[in-house]
């Protein structure tokens, strides 16, 4: 049972332009959102979050939005760079579920100079 | 240490033999979490600790896995009677008591690559 799914295994975007990442969850439960990028051989890094009281955080280059009604958040980078080239991951979390971080599958993203 | 530390960073070890990976978080931490990622997978929940709390070991994916986390600080992932599907990425990662308030994210290690020959 997946209960948070990166529906897209991968996304080529051309330098400058924005990379689009979606994710959906299941589970009604989760009041915390985050996204995490990981680069070969390294750990996971968080990037940006977002609580389920908000729809929008902005962090520089990336923006989180949040459909909490649809059950879908989605990371914008703009303008894409290629140091932005790795696996990016959602995660979500619920406060009454310990907040133990679920994660999705992960998005690869390559970005083309 | 500034950062979340794990070893071995590799450990090659023959189908059956036992493993321990290690794992010491941030200091002040009071969340451990331990995830794999095998390849081409993304990140599989494996257990968690929460201060003095019961451990959330739903994720163990048989009873060969098993952690422990002594004096609230360091935790220790054995995994028994290795076989070849185990070969993965381990990570562990710690955070402060609430890791779902913003600001108390979760920082990762950067992994201990298990490979079952």
């Amino acid at each position: 049972d997946q209960q948070v799914k990166q529906n897209s295994p991968s996304l080529s975007v051309q330098e400058g332009r924005i990379s689009i990442l979606n994710c959906d969850y299941t589970n009604s439960m989760f009041d915390y959102f985050l996204w995490y990028k990981k680069y070969p051989a390294e750990g996971p890094t968080f990037l940006i979050s977002i609580s389920s009281i908000k729809d929008k955080n902005e962090d520089g280059r990336f923006t989180v939005f949040l459909n909490k009604s649809a059950k879908h958040l989605s990371l914008h980078i703009v303008p894409s760079q290629p140091g932005d080239s790795a696996v990016y991951f959602c995660a979500a979390s619920a406060r009454a579920a310990g907040n133990k971080l679920t994660f999705g599958g992960g998005t690869r993203v390559l970005v083309k100079p | 240490g500034a950062g979340v530390s794990q070893s071995p960073s590799n450990k090659v070890t023959e189908k059956g033999k036992d493993v321990e990976l290690r794992c010491d978080p941030i200091s002040g931490h009071t969340a451990l979490y331990w995830y794999r990622q095998s390849l081409g997978q993304g990140l599989e929940f494996l257990i968690y600790f929460q201060g003095n709390s019961a451990p959330d070991k739903s994720g163990l994916p048989s009873d060969r896995f098993s952690a422990e986390r002594t004096g609230g600080s360091v935790s220790t992932l054995t995994i028994q009677r290795t076989q070849q599907e185990d070969s993965a990425v381990y990570l562990c990662a710690s955070s402060r008591e609430w890791p779902g308030i913003s600001g108390n994210t979760i920082y990762f290690g950067e992994g201990s690559w298990l490979t079952v020959v």
